[in-house]
C-alpha cells in the first residue's frame, strides 16, 4: 500500500462547482502539504499543516481551503472551481526534522 | 522571498552522454538542498539531498550534485545517462531559519529526454 494516498486520481468538473481532494498517510508524519504542478512552473505550495491545529497558507492559497481532520488526513477544497485551477495536485508529508518530502501519486483536476 | 532557478527547461541527450543540470537559489542564509525526479506518470521521488558536510553529494542511480555556496548553486550531474533517466528533474531549497526548516521552494523543473 502507498504511504501517501490521494483520491481521486482524476477529476473533471465544471466551473463553479465545489470539489474536495483528499489525502491520507500512513507514515505517521505530523507535517502535510498541498502543492499544485503546472507545466513550466514547477510545484507551488498551496497550504501546509505542521499538526492538526496548525494550518498555514502557502504561496498560492487564494481560491483554496484545507481541513486537517486528523494527523493522517489533510483535504483540499476548491469552493468554486475555475478553469485556471486545472492542474496536477500533489499531497506530501514530512517528519518534524524535514529530512525530505514524501509525495502521493497526484490528482489530475480539470475544470471546464 | 527565496527563489530557485533552473535555467535549462528541456535537455535532450543521447545515451552515454554526460549530464549537468543547473540550479541556483537566492536565499542568503543556511539552506537544505534537494533534487527530486518525476518519471513519466509518476509522483516525485527524492534523488539526493544536501544538509551539511561534504558539498559533493551522491544519490541514487549514479546521480551526484555539488553545493557551491559562493555561487548559490546545487548542480546535478551524471557521467553517463541512460534512456531510463528520461524524466523531469526538480531542484528544491529549504531555508533554515532560527534552526528550524521552513517550507520547500521548488524550481520550475528541467525535462530530460534521453535518446536511445
Amino acid at each position: 500500500d502507498a504511504d501517501v494516498t490521494q483520491t481521486p486520481r482524476n477529476r473533471i468538473t465544471k466551473t463553479g462547482k465545489r470539489i474536495m481532494l483528499e489525502c491520507s498517510q500512513t507514515k505517521g508524519h505530523d507535517r502535510m502539504y498541498w502543492y499544485r504542478q503546472d507545466p513550466g512552473l514547477g510545484l507551488r505550495l498551496i497550504y501546509y499543516s505542521f499538526d492538526v491545529k496548525d494550518i498555514n497558507k502557502g504561496e498560492i492559497s487564494d481560491g483554496y481551503s484545507v481541513s486537517r481532520q486528523a494527523q493522517a488526513k489533510f483535504s483540499l477544497s476548491l469552493e468554486s472551481a475555475i478553469p485556471n485551477q486545472t492542474a496536477l495536485y500533489f499531497c506530501a508529508t514530512s517528519d518534524g526534522g524535514f529530512s525530505q518530502l514524501f509525495f502521493g501519486s497526484g490528482t489530475q483536476l480539470s475544470v471546464l | 522571498a527565496q527563489s530557485v532557478s533552473q535555467h535549462n527547461h528541456h535537455v535532450i541527450l543521447s545515451e552515454a552522454a554526460s549530464l549537468e543540470l543547473g540550479c541556483n537559489y537566492s536565499y542568503g542564509g543556511t539552506v537544505n538542498l534537494f533534487w527530486y525526479v518525476q518519471y513519466p506518470g509518476q509522483h516525485l521521488q527524492l534523488l539526493l539531498k544536501y544538509f551539511s558536510g561534504d558539498p559533493l553529494v551522491k544519490g541514487i542511480k549514479g546521480f551526484e550534485a555539488e553545493f557551491i555556496k559562493s555561487k548559490f548553486s546545487f548542480n546535478l550531474r551524471k557521467p553517463s545517462v541512460q534512456w531510463s533517466d528520461t524524466a523531469e528533474y526538480f531542484c528544491a531549497v529549504n531555508p533554515i531559519s532560527s534552526g528550524s526548516a521552513r517550507q520547500l521552494t521548488f524550481g520550475s523543473g528541467t525535462q530530460l529526454t534521453v535518446l536511445p
